[in-house]
């Protein structure tokens, strides 16, 4: 059964320190998302990668965000440093290349179990 | 702008009772829309999707969500409501060709036994 794998699930950490998460996406899907939830904003689109390359980080504090894709089958979203309103639940999603001639996705996502963030 | 807006928190609804829960949405051109259900500390699942074609579309766990183009909605429905179905539901469009998904802010289901 094909599924998004993040690591870790859950971290709690001190303000100021760096925080690495991890995404495996499905294999064969080229797209991946970086989505943040939060009971205020809900959920919020970060960064966003087709074929590896990025594509859209709008969404991202470029200050103390980055992510990256270093091969198709890790994608990480790094904090430093964290700060306390970081905390949230981070989901990566992938999605399938599409098919036709264009190989258009229609946009069906799909997403990890998310990795629960605390900054103290 | 592409936008949804979910203008429900939550929906009550006694089990072995349809329920309904609204999005309407605002794009430019041609939606894609979509429906997806958020289970206590679980990530999104895909219930459906209009691309286009008919305007009722069928999904999983007998779920259904009707395309209304003059209204611009996009209704989620199920005929017969399951206590298992209380979960947080989102609304998603598609924004252009970028496969990007702009959620709604969710609406929370509860159906009492």
């Amino acid at each position: 059964d094909a599924r998004v794998t993040q690591t870790p699930r859950h971290k709690v950490t001190e303000m100021g320190q760096e925080v690495t998460m991890r995404c495996q996406p499905i294999l064969g899907h080229n797209t991946v998302f970086w989505y943040r939830q939060t009971m205020m904003q809900g959920l919020e689109l970060l960064a966003y990668f087709r074929n590896r390359a990025p594509l859209d980080d709008s969404g991202m504090p470029k200050d103390r965000f980055s992510a990256e894709m270093p091969d198709a089958t890790l994608a990480t979203l790094k904090i430093q440093p964290s700060e306390p309103r970081d905390s949230a639940v981070y989901f990566c999603a992938s999605g399938p290349a599409g098919t036709g001639p264009v190989r258009v996705n229609t946009g069906e996502l799909f997403f990890g179990e998310g990795s629960r963030l605390t900054v103290l | 702008a592409q936008s949804v807006a979910q203008p429900e928190d939550q929906v009550n609804v006694a089990e072995g009772n349809p329920l309904t829960v609204k999005c309407t949405y605002s794009v430019s051109g041609n939606p894609y829309l979509f429906w997806y259900v958020q289970y206590p500390n679980r990530g999104l699942q895909f219930l459906l999707k209009y691309i286009t074609g008919d305007n009722l579309v069928k999904g999983s766990y007998g779920f259904e969500a009707e395309f209304n183009k003059s209204q611009t909605s996009f209704h989620l429905k199920k005929p017969s409501a399951l206590v298992s179905d209380s979960a947080l539901y989102f609304c998603a469009v598609r924004v252009d060709s970028s496969y990007k998904l702009i959620f709604g802010s969710g609406t929370r289901l509860l159906v009492r036994p």
